[in-house]
């Protein structure tokens, strides 16, 4: 089956500096890669996501980026803030079937001000 | 709120009890899943229904666990004789039938088992 590894497992920045989570899949078969955010004692709610037909993705101070040769992509936070302070799980997804995500083991980002 | 709805919210019960989790999606959505979540972990998949059909099941899902949809709209999750290694935050999402890709998530279940 699919496996998802993501670093750091934690990570703290000051305010303003930029947030890069790394993941790793290793189904070469996989074609969907969505982020979710986790704030505390909240429930887990998509950010961003991205198909494999293309390399990068952006939303304001949010982007993610993908290689597919290497397998792995990557979550990018600009200008963090204290309110993006929470858990992000990356998580990949096989075509066709179930459609069932495995996520990553979640990386808390903690922004100080 | 029209959004997934779980409960009880908060379970402790004693080790060697039955528990059963409850979970409401949203109405127009046709696929269920069932994840769990432990501290410092992802959550991991456990089940998954197409309407009433369990089309998926994790090995992690043991034989004390078992899963239904009747009529393909609330499901739940019961758990007989608990385990201390049962407890955890058993999460609920649902998707509409499509090939899109957001999983909406309850606020979850939290089980403690003593």
């Amino acid at each position: 089956g699919e496996n998802v590894e993501q670093h750091p497992s934690t990570l703290s920045v000051q305010e303003g500096d930029s947030a890069v989570i790394k993941c790793t899949y290793s189904d070469s078969a996989s074609n969907y890669f969505p982020w979710y955010k986790q704030e505390l004692g909240k429930r887990p709610q998509l950010i961003i996501d991205i198909r494999s037909n293309v390399g990068e993705k952006k939303d304001q101070r949010i982007a993610v980026t993908l290689n597919k040769t290497a397998k792995h992509f990557s979550l990018h936070i600009t200008e963090t803030q204290p309110e993006d302070s929470a858990v992000y799980f990356c998580a990949a997804r096989k075509p066709g079937g179930s459609y069932i995500p495995t996520f990553g083991r979640g990386t808390s980002l903690i922004v100080h001000p | 709120d029209t959004g997934v709805s779980q409960n009880p919210r908060h379970k402790i019960t004693k080790r060697g009890q039955n528990v059963t989790f409850r979970c409401d999606p949203i109405s127009e959505h046709n696929r269920l899943y069932w994840y769990r979540q432990t501290l410092g972990q992802g959550p991991e998949f456990l089940t998954y229904f197409q309407n009433e059909a369990q089309l998926e099941k994790s090995r992690l899902l043991s034989d004390r666990f078992s899963a239904e949809r009747p009529k393909g709209s609330f499901s739940t999750l019961e758990i007989q004789r608990t385990e201390q290694g049962d407890s955890a935050m058993y999460l609920c999402a649902s998707s509409p039938d499509i090939k899109t890709g957001e999983l909406f998530f309850g606020e979850g279940s939290r089980l403690t088992v003593l």
